[in-house]
């Protein structure tokens, strides 16, 4: 149980394209998402926290309009890269909990290439 | 604010031998810690979690870690390397066990060497 599946796993488009990014919880109902970023050989850096319902909390540093977090459902959050630039070529990576004291599960990423 | 630390971004072992990943957290308020693990282009497994229970936690694929609230350490260990452990390992702290955002340290690659 509580598998999270992420799509697309890789995408490459090319400079000023937008880019859907889907993040769903298959077995269980997320009350909160999370998205991180994760550069070459890098850690997991926390770009926004997603709640059902209600407007993503961006972290200190991260253009909420440049990264449009939904979170329309229990079951899916996602992430539009607008205008992308090759500098936000990267990985993509969610996670989702149940709730209060419930793990995080996380997806299998997105390798996001922008030409 | 928490942070981690994870000593030796590269750890190479032999197989068969122990495999110990360090790691040290700094939290204002008792932390919750995890490992985790990530092979090439996916996502994160997670390995074990310490929750304010029992300070030895074992966890999946022969991987334990002990909580030691002195030296603020949580160390990942497993008695004898196998082949397939080669990936890369992340400690992680939060404040709460769940719905909370992690912060990882900047993670460590363990190679086993046949």
């Amino acid at each position: 149980g509580a598998v999270v599946s992420q799509h697309p796993s890789w995408v490459i488009c090319k400079s000023g394209t937008s880019v859907k990014i889907e993040c769903r919880s298959l077995d269980f109902q997320a009350t909160t998402m999370f998205w991180y970023r994760q550069f070459p050989k890098q850690s997991l850096m926390l770009m926004a926290t997603s709640n059902e319902g209600s407007k993503a909390t961006y972290e200190q540093g991260v253009e909420k309009d440049k990264f449009l977090i939904n979170h329309a459902s229990l079951t899916l959050s996602t992430l539009t890269v607008t205008s992308a630039h090759p500098e936000d070529s990267s990985f993509y990576i969610c996670s989702a909990s149940a709730g209060f004291d419930q793990p995080q599960h996380f997806g299998d990423g997105t390798r996001l290439s922008i030409l | 604010a928490q942070s981690v630390t994870q000593l030796g971004s590269h750890v190479s072992v032999s197989e068969g031998a122990l495999v110990l990943l360090r790691c040290n957290y700094s939290s204002s308020v008792p932390p919750y810690l995890f490992w985790y693990v990530q092979y090439p282009n996916q996502g994160l497994q997670l390995l074990l979690k310490y929750t304010s229970a029992a300070t030895l936690v074992k966890g999946i694929n022969g991987f334990e870690a002990e909580f030691k609230k002195s030296e603020t350490s949580f160390h990942l260990t497993k008695p004898s390397a196998h082949m397939s452990d080669a990936a890369e390992y992340f400690c992680a702290v939060s404040d709460r066990a769940g719905n909370t955002p992690l912060v990882f340290g900047k993670g460590t690659r363990l190679s086993v060497i046949a």
